[in-house]
């Protein structure tokens, strides 16, 4: 079974960070790109970074280039999304969730996890 | 960046009618389009990708067609797990893009 478990998530101060994990199990981690999408409070769904299986290449959505950072460490089945000088309108539920893929093509989410809540607030 | 306009934005329908959702997009994107169904306090769920394919376990009376920049989900006997709020998401540029999301309530 397919399993994702974000975490780190919390209140933070504006212009402060927050790294967010995201725990794998249950597929072959490496072989997959995964991604990250968020959903303001009561709002729908954005999209905010993709990585490729390898870590190679990476992927953001233009409110959060140059501030947030994408990786994983396949060795730990975990992807990752730093996120540096934070804003009040980055406070969202994030998920990760996985994106097929085949080759060096990227596709649909077709797994996610339950979110991590990040409130940005002074 | 791909604009995904979704309509209406609440359907009102009675249980055991058939629900109509449209997706459009602002150029096209042949075939990459995904539909998703979400419920309160839940994660997004897969119920159709390439504009057309079941996920697995999705039940027959999901069915998505479309293509190019027109798509539509069609529900065809509304259940009352099915009240929830759907979102289309455009797969073929980047940024990925998604639809501001229709809600399928109880009428």
């Amino acid at each position: 079974e397919v399993q994702l478990l974000e975490s780190g998530g919390g209140l933070v101060q504006p212009g402060e960070s927050l790294r967010l994990s995201c725990a794998a199990s249950g597929f072959t981690f490496r072989s997959n790109a995964m991604t990250w999408v968020r959903q303001a409070p009561g709002k729908g769904l954005e999209w905010v970074s993709s990585i490729s299986h390898s870590g190679g290449t990476t992927f953001y959505a233009d409110s959060v280039r140059g501030r947030f950072a994408i990786s994983r460490d396949n060795s730990k089945n975990t992807l990752y999304l730093q996120m540096n000088s934070l804003r009040a309108e980055d406070t969202a539920i994030y998920y990760c969730a996985n994106q097929y893929s085949s080759g060096w093509s990227f596709y649909y989410f077709d797994y996610w996890g339950q979110g991590t809540l990040v409130t940005v607030s002074s | 960046e791909i604009v995904m306009t979704q309509s209406p934005a609440t359907l009102s329908v009675s249980p055991g009618e058939r629900a109509t959702l449209s997706c459009r997009a602002s150029q096209s994107v042949s075939g990459n389009l995904a539909w998703y169904q979400q419920k309160p306090g839940q994660a997004p769920w897969l119920l159709i990708y390439g504009a057309s394919t079941r996920a697995s376990g999705i039940p027959a009376r999901f069915s998505g067609s479309g293509s190019g920049t027109e798509f539509t989900l069609t529900i065809s006997s509304l259940q009352s797990e099915d009240f929830a709020v759907y979102y289309c998401l455009q797969y073929k540029d980047w940024p990925l893009t998604f639809g501001g999301g229709t809600k399928v309530e109880i009428k």
